[in-house]
């Protein structure tokens, strides 16, 4: 594909509701990764995926929060049990190699909790 | 855990005026990454250095990596508007995950 997809582009939902977010990676791209952005902040680190390894949850905050990454390409992101503090862009990136080498983000999913 | 926090967390610039970005990791880097972020956009690429006290330039801007791989700097010289946006800089950390350094946001005015 041309670059990281993420879907849906802006979603609305209500306090309490649970939401999926999509990732198509780049294909071939083993790492991938997925951060939330609040208004003006910084990139905050929630899963990383590399290849067939267990994936890192430890920025995950809390166990409303889950991910799965599905034969090695496709990721969705899942928040059970919405709340207004969840509210953020949700952005998702791909790289190519371990440790080094350029991540390409996708646009990010806009959440809006109510 | 690994820690990468960059200053100044805001600047404003006159066009024309120069501007520079440090990043500082709490541990050692194999390599360090720089990223710019538009208003309203996503972090995109700028470069990566790897080798000890490296020095990269792309055209107006001058990538720095310190000879103890654990700190960083991005200067600009003489900026344009077009180079407002949220400068991060990222690092591996355990696991080879990426971390991201707090960024600095830069806003240019005429």
């Amino acid at each position: 594909g041309a670059g990281v997809s993420q879907s849906p582009s802006n979603k609305v939902t209500e306090k309490g509701k649970d939401v999926e977010l999509r990732c198509d990676p780049i294909s071939g791209h083993t790492a991938l990764y997925w951060y939330r952005q609040s208004l003006g902040q910084g990139l905050e680190f929630l899963i990383y995926f590399q290849g067939n390894s267990a994936p890192d949850k430890s920025g995950l905050p809390s166990d409303r929060f889950s991910a799965e990454r599905t034969g090695g390409s496709v990721s969705t992101l899942t928040i059970q049990r919405t709340q207004q503090e969840d509210s953020a862009v949700y952005l998702c990136a791909s790289g190519d190699r371990v440790n080094t080498g350029e991540l390409f983000f996708g646009e990010g999913s806009r959440l809006t909790v109510l | 855990g690994q820690q990468v926090m960059q200053i100044p967390q805001y600047q404003h610039v006159q066009e024309g005026e120069d501007f520079t970005t440090y990043c500082n990791s709490s541990t050692t880097l194999s390599n360090i990454q720089w990223y710019k972020q538009r208003p309203g956009g996503h972090p995109v690429f700028l470069i990566q250095l790897v080798k000890s006290g490296e020095v990269k330039k792309q055209k107006r801007l001058t990538f720095q990596f310190g000879e103890a791989k654990k700190n960083s700097s991005l200067h600009i010289t003489a900026t344009q508007t077009t180079d407002v946006g949220t400068y991060f800089c990222a690092g591996p950390g355990t696991a080879s995950k990426l971390t991201f350094g707090t960024g600095t946001r830069l806003q240019v005015t005429l």
